[in-house]
């Protein structure tokens, strides 16, 4: 069973630039998280979609963060402008979810960004 | 005060001895605790998971729960080199694994 796919692996951008990452979650996982790890802490939600639907953007800075999961499938996190302090690791999880109340999180390899 | 704190080391033990990690919470609506494993720039997995107090035994991890003191513990017996990774422990209120609240994670070294 192929895993949750991330790309890019790395990003190197200036601050006030745009930059997005791109997920591929197991194929039928309902679930999809987006998570941010800065270095040397634990990983953050960011947003959780059900489907396409948006279950939890509680901590999601809206005036620069956006994400989509179009058709319920893959699902790209947007960051515009960028921060030196949005600089972290972007990880992308997944789970079947409601339709089983399995939760269990299967985390791609994330996304290293980093805001020169 | 953050609702789930780790120590975040690193802890260094030697092949074979027994590795003690440990979070606490604050959030008495946690239900769920799980510990994680996340090697160096990869994602973390779950290494198992408990609900409510008591303890859970998979092959050398051992997990601990008590909920009286708001305190989680992870045991792992003889340690291996490939144990060196962060551990991370996390909470939830809900279903195991959903919304969850990390700690930020101890790194653990086992030297051979």
């Amino acid at each position: 069973e192929a895993g949750v796919a991330q790309s890019p692996r790395y990003k190197i951008i200036e601050k006030r630039q745009s930059v997005a990452f791109w997920c591929n979650p197991i194929s039928g996982h309902a679930t999809l998280y987006w998570y941010q790890q800065i270095l040397g802490q634990g990983p953050k939600l960011l947003i959780q979609f059900q489907n396409n639907g948006v279950v939890d953007d509680s901590q999601l800075p809206k005036d620069r963060f956006s994400a989509e999961r179009l058709k319920g499938v893959d699902s790209t996190l947007k960051i515009q402008p960028a921060k030196l302090e949005d600089s972290a690791v972007y990880l992308c999880a997944s789970s079947l979810g409601d339709l089983t109340g399995d939760y269990e999180q299967y985390f791609g390899p994330g996304t290293r960004l980093t805001v020169t | 005060q953050k609702e789930v704190e780790q120590d975040p080391g690193p802890l260094s033990v030697p092949e074979g001895a027994i590795v003690s990690l440990n979070c606490t919470y604050s959030n008495s609506a946690f239900q769920y605790f799980m510990w994680y494993r996340q090697y160096s720039r990869k994602g973390p997995e779950l290494l198992m998971y408990t609900y409510s107090s008591g303890n859970k035994e998979d092959g050398r991890f051992t997990a601990q729960v008590d909920k009286s003191s708001k305190y989680i513990s992870l045991f792992i017996r003889d340690s291996q080199p490939s144990d060196s990774a962060t551990y991370l422990c996390a909470s939830s209120e809900e279903a195991a694994g959903n919304k969850l609240t990390f700690g930020g994670g101890t790194r653990v070294l086992v030297k051979p």
